[in-house]
């Protein structure tokens, strides 16, 4: 059973750094099956896919977030991690890890972690 | 961007009757399109992927059709534990894009 589970600060100061982690277990971040995802929901709005890191390293990021979103992963302890810069109200959201199967093109997301709210206030 | 357009925002029926929601793309996806359901407080779950497969465990109430822009979810015959928020996604470019959702509520 592939499981997810996200971490990090509930709350983010205005301009700073939103940093989550998300922890992996039921399968290897390494086997090259899965984009290693992140989502947001933001209030009153829909889905907002962020970007997938995969176990080579290499990411893709949606481009309305690219400029302040990086992706990294951690293979040895079975995590990766999600770093959003600058951020503002507008970045208040639940985020969401997932996993999704590895087709083309693009993916859909098969597993994913129950989800942290953050909230960007001073 | 392909915007994923969801109608209607929200659906009021009882559980027995049968649910329709639609999901309009912006341009042709190739039939690469999938349904979520998420419950308060949940992760959404993959119902339905490439159009009209259903995702492991998903019940045969639940059914997708439609093709290149045009696209529907169809719940036979609701049970009570089907009214929540329904998602459409895209993969047939990048980004990823998902509808805004469609709120099934009980009338």
């Amino acid at each position: 059973q592939v499981l997810l589970q996200e971490s990090g600060p509930g709350l983010v100061k205005p301009s700073q750094t939103l940093s989550l982690t998300c922890t992996v277990s039921g399968v290897s971040i390494n086997s090259g099956l899965y984009y290693w995802t992140w989502v947001r929901h933001v209030p009153g709005t829909g889905l907002e896919w962020i970007g997938y890191i995969f176990y080579s390293g290499n990411s893709r990021l949606n481009p309305s977030l690219r400029s302040r979103v990086s992706m990294s992963m951690a293979k040895s302890q079975s995590h990766f991690s999600l770093r959003l810069t600058s951020v503002t109200a507008a970045d208040t959201a639940v985020y969401f890890c997932a996993g999704g199967l590895v087709v083309t093109p693009g993916y859909y997301l098969h597993y994913w972690g129950q989800g942290a709210l953050v909230t960007v206030s001073s | 961007e392909t915007v994923l357009t969801q109608s209607p925002a929200t659906l009021s029926l009882s559980p027995g009757e049968r649910a329709m929601f639609s999901c309009r793309a912006s341009q042709d996806i190739n039939n690469y399109l999938a349904w979520y359901q998420q419950k308060p407080g949940q992760a959404p779950r993959l119902l339905i992927y490439d159009v009209s497969n259903r995702a492991a465990g998903i019940p045969p109430r639940f059914g997708g059709s439609g093709s290149g822009t045009d696209f529907t979810l169809t719940i036979s015959s609701l049970e009570p534990e089907d009214f929540a928020v329904y998602y459409c996604q895209q993969r047939g470019s990048w980004p990823l894009t998902f509808g805004h959702g469609t709120r099934l509520e009980i009338k």
